[in-house]
């Protein structure tokens, strides 16, 4: 089971507000992601860190998206800016490489309403 | 581009009796496929994976075959319970520790005892 730690589990917010969310990856995967998964149960990959640094990201995320991953502190994806849209199911995963391959572990999510 | 295709939004079966989800998918090599399962009020979880060394995978009595040439990605269990109700979805991931996955649009079972 994964050990992938995010809060809140619950996030409701109105337009126009910032809403911060956080995640503790498992100990010792290099990889951490943040992906939006919407009402339709569509995926939609935001951002990657490796060791604090970004990897890549998506145009959506460079605008309205602010993410982190410090050393020594949880990782954290705030949207500046609520629309009705980024209602979703934010999850995040930390990867690690088992048997050649690499492998994505998730947490159970934050699950943010914008009113 | 990479894609997965699910084409079954929806199974429902009757405990013991046997589950199959159809996946294809579309990319260049051969990558690491991966079924996911999600429950209600949860992340994904890693269910299996299959790569190009082995081409079959299995978990908890689950089995996937990877067939390159018709490019599927198939998942089975013989005999499903109630406890296996969940959304399972079929995944395409990366070469490189950094890429994102590519989930398909997930299949949801309902097992009714």
């Amino acid at each position: 089971n994964s050990k992938v730690i995010q809060t809140p589990r619950y996030l409701v917010k109105g337009q126009g507000q910032k809403a911060k969310m956080r995640c503790i990856p498992e100990k010792g995967h290099p990889v951490v992601f943040w992906y939006q998964q919407n009402k339709n149960n569509e995926f939609k990959f935001l951002i990657n860190f490796q060791n604090q640094e970004v990897l890549q990201q998506i145009d959506m995320t460079e605008k309205r998206f602010s993410a982190e991953c410090p050393s020594n502190s949880p990782c954290s994806l705030e949207i500046q800016s609520s629309e009705a849209g980024d209602s979703a199911l934010y999850l995040c995963a930390s990867s690690l490489l088992v048997l050649g391959t690499y492998e994505q572990y998730f947490g159970p999510g934050t699950r943010l309403t914008v009113l | 581009g990479n894609s997965v295709t699910q084409m079954q939004g929806q199974v429902t079966l009757s405990e013991e009796e046997f589950l199959f989800i159809n996946c294809t998918y579309s990319t260049t090599g051969y990558p690491t496929l991966f079924w996911y399962v999600q429950y209600p009020g949860e992340g994904p979880q890693l269910l299996l994976k299959v790569t190009t060394a082995n081409n079959k995978g299995s978990s908890r009595g689950f089995e996937a075959t990877y067939d390159k040439g018709t490019t599927s990605f198939h998942l089975q269990k013989a005999s499903v319970q109630e406890s296996d109700s969940a959304v399972y979805y079929c995944v395409l991931g990366g070469y490189q520790g950094g890429r994102a996955l590519i989930f398909g649009t997930g299949t949801t079972v309902s097992v009714s005892p």
